[in-house]
């Protein structure tokens, strides 16, 4: 079956510009991360969302990066205003979550973000 | 103290050694646990779970300790292709309900 579908793969964009990513999980699977890693650098956790609610949002960097889940599957980040320290690789992640333990994480190929 | 600790590294080997990574974790109730493995600018992938009696995947062994609160990775006989970034996960219920949490990555070179 397919996996988690990240787009766009590229985007550069210029700074102050809002940009949208989208994360199309895994059918069935009801937990969503949201996660940006800079070049040599590891994970940093954005959001986790369960079904359409994010009861972990802990990470996002500023109030303007924003996400949400529709209907239980897919999810678009957005970050408003763009500024380079934005740019990054922003991967996402699905797991079939709720009460099921022992899952792991599937990851997208990522969308590249270039911010000039 | 963060939910899950790793060394970065980076663990730089010899071809044929083996090479060992500790993950320690906060919280107690945590019952789920994996190995991650990320080639450079590729997404992370399943590496292996650690079951608690401990499991081997050929080269690859990974032990818990739960009264500890850790995880360990062991890899015998390094060939150049572990050179990667190895991600410890935990999976436990906390404020935000089953949630997985990465570990920030050990780096391992093997070299020839």
């Amino acid at each position: 079956g397919a996996g988690v579908s990240q787009s766009p793969s590229n985007k550069v964009t210029e700074k102050g510009k809002d940009v949208e990513l989208r994360c199309d999980p895994i059918s069935g699977h009801t937990a969503l991360y949201w996660y940006r890693q800079s070049l040599g650098q590891g994970l940093e956790f954005l959001i986790y969302f369960q079904g359409n609610s994010a009861p972990d949002k802990s990470g996002l960097p500023s109030d303007r990066f924003s996400a949400e889940r529709t209907g239980g599957s897919v999810s678009t980040l957005t970050i408003q205003r763009t500024q380079q320290e934005d740019s990054a690789v922003y991967l996402c992640a699905s797991s079939p979550g709720g009460g099921r333990w022992n899952t792991e994480a599937f990851f997208g190929q990522g969308t590249r973000l270039t911010v000039v | 103290r963060k939910e899950v600790e790793q060394d970065p590294g980076p663990f730089n080997v010899p071809e044929g050694a083996t090479v060992a990574f500790n993950c320690t974790y906060s919280n107690s109730a945590s019952q789920s646990f994996f190995w991650y493995r990320q080639d450079c600018r590729k997404e992370p992938k399943l590496l292996m779970s650690v079951y608690s009696s401990g499991n081997e995947d050929g080269r690859f062994t990974a032990q818990l300790n739960r009264a500890s609160q850790y995880i360990s990775l062991l890899i015998r006989d390094s060939k150049l292709s572990d050179s990667a970034t190895y991600l410890c996960v935990v999976n436990g219920r906390s404020n935000a309900g089953n949630m997985l949490t990465f570990g920030g990555g050990t780096r391992l070179m093997v070299k020839p």
